[in-house]
Protein backbone atom coordinates (compact mmCIF):
# COMPACT_ATOMS: atom_id res chain seq x y z
CA UNK A 1 0.00 0.00 0.00
CA UNK A 2 1.29 3.23 -0.78
CA UNK A 3 2.17 6.04 1.66
CA UNK A 4 2.10 9.06 1.62
CA UNK A 5 3.81 11.77 3.93
CA UNK A 6 3.98 15.10 4.45
CA UNK A 7 6.83 16.87 6.28
CA UNK A 8 6.20 19.90 8.47
CA UNK A 9 2.81 18.94 9.58
CA UNK A 10 2.34 22.84 10.12
CA UNK A 11 4.44 25.95 9.15
CA UNK A 12 4.51 29.50 9.54
CA UNK A 13 5.99 32.13 7.86
CA UNK A 14 6.41 36.16 7.53
CA UNK A 15 4.80 37.22 4.14
CA UNK A 16 6.61 37.46 1.05
CA UNK A 17 9.29 34.73 1.89
CA UNK A 18 10.06 31.69 -0.44
CA UNK A 19 8.49 28.61 1.00
CA UNK A 20 8.94 24.62 0.23
CA UNK A 21 6.49 21.79 1.02
CA UNK A 22 7.64 18.20 0.84
CA UNK A 23 5.77 15.30 -0.29
CA UNK A 24 6.95 11.74 0.10
CA UNK A 25 5.55 8.66 -1.34
CA UNK A 26 6.86 5.03 -0.58
CA UNK A 27 5.83 3.59 -4.31
CA UNK A 28 7.48 4.99 -7.42
CA UNK A 29 4.79 3.26 -9.46
CA UNK A 30 2.18 5.92 -10.08
CA UNK A 31 0.79 7.79 -12.79
CA UNK A 32 0.56 11.08 -11.48
CA UNK A 33 1.24 13.32 -8.56
CA UNK A 34 -1.38 16.35 -7.56
CA UNK A 35 -1.03 19.24 -5.59
CA UNK A 36 -4.47 20.65 -3.79
CA UNK A 37 -5.13 23.17 -1.43
CA UNK A 38 -7.77 23.22 1.00
CA UNK A 39 -9.38 25.86 3.16
CA UNK A 40 -11.06 25.09 6.55
CA UNK A 41 -14.34 24.11 5.91
CA UNK A 42 -13.96 23.31 2.32
CA UNK A 43 -13.16 20.83 -0.84
CA UNK A 44 -9.99 20.19 -2.23
CA UNK A 45 -8.76 23.18 -4.94
CA UNK A 46 -6.55 21.28 -7.50
CA UNK A 47 -3.35 23.19 -7.89
CA UNK A 48 -0.88 21.50 -9.92
CA UNK A 49 -0.79 18.33 -11.50
CA UNK A 50 2.73 16.42 -13.08
CA UNK A 51 2.41 13.69 -14.80
CA UNK A 52 4.74 10.33 -14.68
CA UNK A 53 6.55 11.81 -17.23
CA UNK A 54 6.89 15.38 -16.22
CA UNK A 55 8.98 16.62 -13.66
CA UNK A 56 7.69 19.78 -12.84
CA UNK A 57 4.66 21.78 -13.26
CA UNK A 58 4.28 26.06 -13.12
CA UNK A 59 1.65 28.17 -12.45
CA UNK A 60 1.99 31.77 -11.11
CA UNK A 61 3.90 31.87 -7.51
CA UNK A 62 3.61 28.01 -7.75
CA UNK A 63 6.12 25.42 -8.85
CA UNK A 64 5.67 21.71 -7.88
CA UNK A 65 8.52 19.31 -9.00
CA UNK A 66 8.82 15.39 -9.22
CA UNK A 67 11.47 12.96 -8.74
CA UNK A 68 9.94 9.65 -8.71
CA UNK A 69 12.82 7.71 -8.17
CA UNK A 70 13.09 9.12 -5.14
CA UNK A 71 9.73 8.84 -3.88
CA UNK A 72 9.58 12.90 -3.59
CA UNK A 73 7.76 15.92 -4.57
CA UNK A 74 7.98 19.49 -3.71
CA UNK A 75 5.46 22.83 -4.14
CA UNK A 76 8.19 25.64 -3.96
CA UNK A 77 5.43 28.97 -3.24
CA UNK A 78 7.20 32.12 -4.29
CA UNK A 79 6.44 35.29 -2.77
CA UNK A 80 3.95 34.04 0.05
CA UNK A 81 0.67 35.92 0.67
CA UNK A 82 -1.64 36.06 3.89
CA UNK A 83 -4.12 34.40 1.11
CA UNK A 84 -2.05 31.39 1.03
CA UNK A 85 -3.13 30.65 4.10
CA UNK A 86 -4.29 26.93 4.36
CA UNK A 87 -3.61 23.27 4.12
CA UNK A 88 -2.07 21.57 1.22
CA UNK A 89 -2.17 18.18 -0.12
CA UNK A 90 -0.43 16.43 -1.96
CA UNK A 91 -1.85 12.61 -3.89
CA UNK A 92 -0.55 9.81 -6.16
CA UNK A 93 -2.77 8.37 -8.43
CA UNK A 94 -1.74 4.75 -9.87
CA UNK A 95 -4.52 1.94 -9.34
CA UNK A 96 -5.78 3.39 -6.49
CA UNK A 97 -5.53 7.18 -5.07
CA UNK A 98 -3.56 8.16 -1.66
CA UNK A 99 -3.56 10.93 0.01
CA UNK A 100 -1.12 12.85 2.53
CA UNK A 101 -2.31 14.22 5.59
CA UNK A 102 -1.27 17.60 4.01
CA UNK A 103 0.63 20.65 5.91
CA UNK A 104 -1.27 23.75 7.10
CA UNK A 105 0.58 26.76 5.84
CA UNK A 106 0.13 30.02 7.68
CA UNK A 107 1.64 33.04 5.89
CA UNK A 108 1.57 36.53 8.89
CA UNK A 109 1.03 39.38 7.59
CA UNK B 1 -24.16 24.19 -11.93
CA UNK B 2 -20.83 24.39 -12.55
CA UNK B 3 -18.24 21.65 -11.24
CA UNK B 4 -19.42 19.34 -8.56
CA UNK B 5 -22.14 19.49 -5.95
CA UNK B 6 -22.97 17.62 -2.71
CA UNK B 7 -26.19 16.81 -1.34
CA UNK B 8 -26.79 17.26 1.85
CA UNK B 9 -24.30 19.58 3.40
CA UNK B 10 -24.12 18.32 6.21
CA UNK B 11 -26.94 15.63 8.11
CA UNK B 12 -26.96 14.47 11.88
CA UNK B 13 -28.23 10.96 11.22
CA UNK B 14 -29.22 7.89 13.89
CA UNK B 15 -27.44 4.72 13.88
CA UNK B 16 -29.34 2.34 12.11
CA UNK B 17 -30.43 5.08 9.46
CA UNK B 18 -29.78 4.46 5.81
CA UNK B 19 -28.90 7.63 4.56
CA UNK B 20 -27.65 8.52 0.72
CA UNK B 21 -24.94 11.19 -0.10
CA UNK B 22 -25.61 13.17 -3.24
CA UNK B 23 -22.94 13.68 -6.07
CA UNK B 24 -23.70 15.63 -9.32
CA UNK B 25 -20.93 16.70 -12.00
CA UNK B 26 -21.65 19.04 -15.09
CA UNK B 27 -18.22 18.01 -16.43
CA UNK B 28 -19.13 15.28 -18.47
CA UNK B 29 -15.63 13.43 -16.42
CA UNK B 30 -15.94 9.85 -17.06
CA UNK B 31 -14.37 9.02 -13.41
CA UNK B 32 -15.89 9.90 -10.43
CA UNK B 33 -14.75 9.28 -6.89
CA UNK B 34 -15.71 8.70 -3.10
CA UNK B 35 -13.34 9.92 -0.16
CA UNK B 36 -14.17 10.82 3.64
CA UNK B 37 -11.86 12.98 5.00
CA UNK B 38 -11.10 11.98 8.87
CA UNK B 39 -8.50 14.10 11.39
CA UNK B 40 -5.30 12.49 11.46
CA UNK B 41 -6.17 10.16 8.52
CA UNK B 42 -6.32 12.09 5.64
CA UNK B 43 -8.68 11.55 2.73
CA UNK B 44 -9.12 8.01 1.88
CA UNK B 45 -10.96 6.65 -1.41
CA UNK B 46 -14.13 4.83 -0.01
CA UNK B 47 -15.31 3.72 -3.79
CA UNK B 48 -14.83 4.51 -7.48
CA UNK B 49 -16.36 4.40 -11.12
CA UNK B 50 -14.30 4.48 -14.38
CA UNK B 51 -17.22 4.79 -16.54
CA UNK B 52 -20.84 4.75 -16.25
CA UNK B 53 -21.84 1.35 -15.63
CA UNK B 54 -18.80 0.38 -13.52
CA UNK B 55 -17.98 0.61 -9.87
CA UNK B 56 -14.99 -0.64 -7.86
CA UNK B 57 -13.90 -0.34 -4.21
CA UNK B 58 -11.17 1.73 -2.57
CA UNK B 59 -9.35 1.66 0.51
CA UNK B 60 -12.23 1.56 2.85
CA UNK B 61 -15.49 0.43 1.17
CA UNK B 62 -17.45 -1.54 3.96
CA UNK B 63 -20.30 0.00 5.32
CA UNK B 64 -20.86 1.69 2.00
CA UNK B 65 -22.08 1.01 -1.78
CA UNK B 66 -22.32 3.05 -4.74
CA UNK B 67 -24.04 3.17 -7.89
CA UNK B 68 -23.01 4.93 -11.40
CA UNK B 69 -26.28 4.78 -13.61
CA UNK B 70 -25.13 7.52 -15.89
CA UNK B 71 -22.38 9.90 -16.34
CA UNK B 72 -23.38 12.60 -14.28
CA UNK B 73 -24.25 11.18 -10.97
CA UNK B 74 -22.83 9.24 -8.16
CA UNK B 75 -24.33 8.15 -4.98
CA UNK B 76 -23.45 7.17 -2.01
CA UNK B 77 -25.15 4.78 0.31
CA UNK B 78 -24.89 4.32 3.77
CA UNK B 79 -27.13 1.18 4.81
CA UNK B 80 -27.05 1.06 8.11
CA UNK B 81 -25.21 3.96 10.21
CA UNK B 82 -23.31 3.39 12.20
CA UNK B 83 -20.85 6.22 14.74
CA UNK B 84 -17.22 5.46 12.98
CA UNK B 85 -18.82 6.40 9.67
CA UNK B 86 -18.97 10.03 11.25
CA UNK B 87 -17.09 11.89 8.80
CA UNK B 88 -16.14 14.71 6.14
CA UNK B 89 -17.29 13.56 2.68
CA UNK B 90 -16.08 14.25 -1.05
CA UNK B 91 -17.07 13.68 -4.18
CA UNK B 92 -14.73 13.92 -6.81
CA UNK B 93 -14.19 13.65 -10.41
CA UNK B 94 -11.78 13.22 -13.23
CA UNK B 95 -11.33 13.48 -17.12
CA UNK B 96 -9.98 9.88 -17.39
CA UNK B 97 -12.10 6.49 -18.20
CA UNK B 98 -8.66 4.66 -16.70
CA UNK B 99 -8.26 5.47 -12.68
CA UNK B 100 -5.57 7.61 -11.73
CA UNK B 101 -4.78 9.18 -14.69
CA UNK B 102 -6.81 12.23 -14.98
CA UNK B 103 -6.38 15.46 -12.70
CA UNK B 104 -9.08 15.21 -9.97
CA UNK B 105 -11.70 17.30 -9.08
CA UNK B 106 -13.52 17.70 -6.05
CA UNK B 107 -16.88 18.92 -4.95
CA UNK B 108 -17.65 20.57 -1.46
CA UNK B 109 -18.64 17.88 0.82
CA UNK B 110 -21.00 16.50 3.26
CA UNK B 111 -20.63 17.09 6.78
CA UNK B 112 -22.41 13.59 8.48
CA UNK B 113 -22.64 12.98 12.05
CA UNK B 114 -24.16 9.69 13.22
CA UNK B 115 -25.14 9.07 17.00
Amino acid sequence: KQEVTQIPAALSVPEGENLVLNCSFTDSAIYNLQWFRQDPGKGLTSLLLIQSSQREQTSGRLNASLDKSSGRSTLYIAASQPGDSATYLCATTGNQFYFGTGTSLTVIP
Amino acid sequence: IAGITQAPTSQILAAGRRMTLRCTQDMRHNAMYWYRQDLGLGLRLIHYSNTAGTTGKGEVPDGYSVSRANTDDFPLTLASAVPSQTSVYFCASSDSSTSGMGEQFFGPGTRLTVL
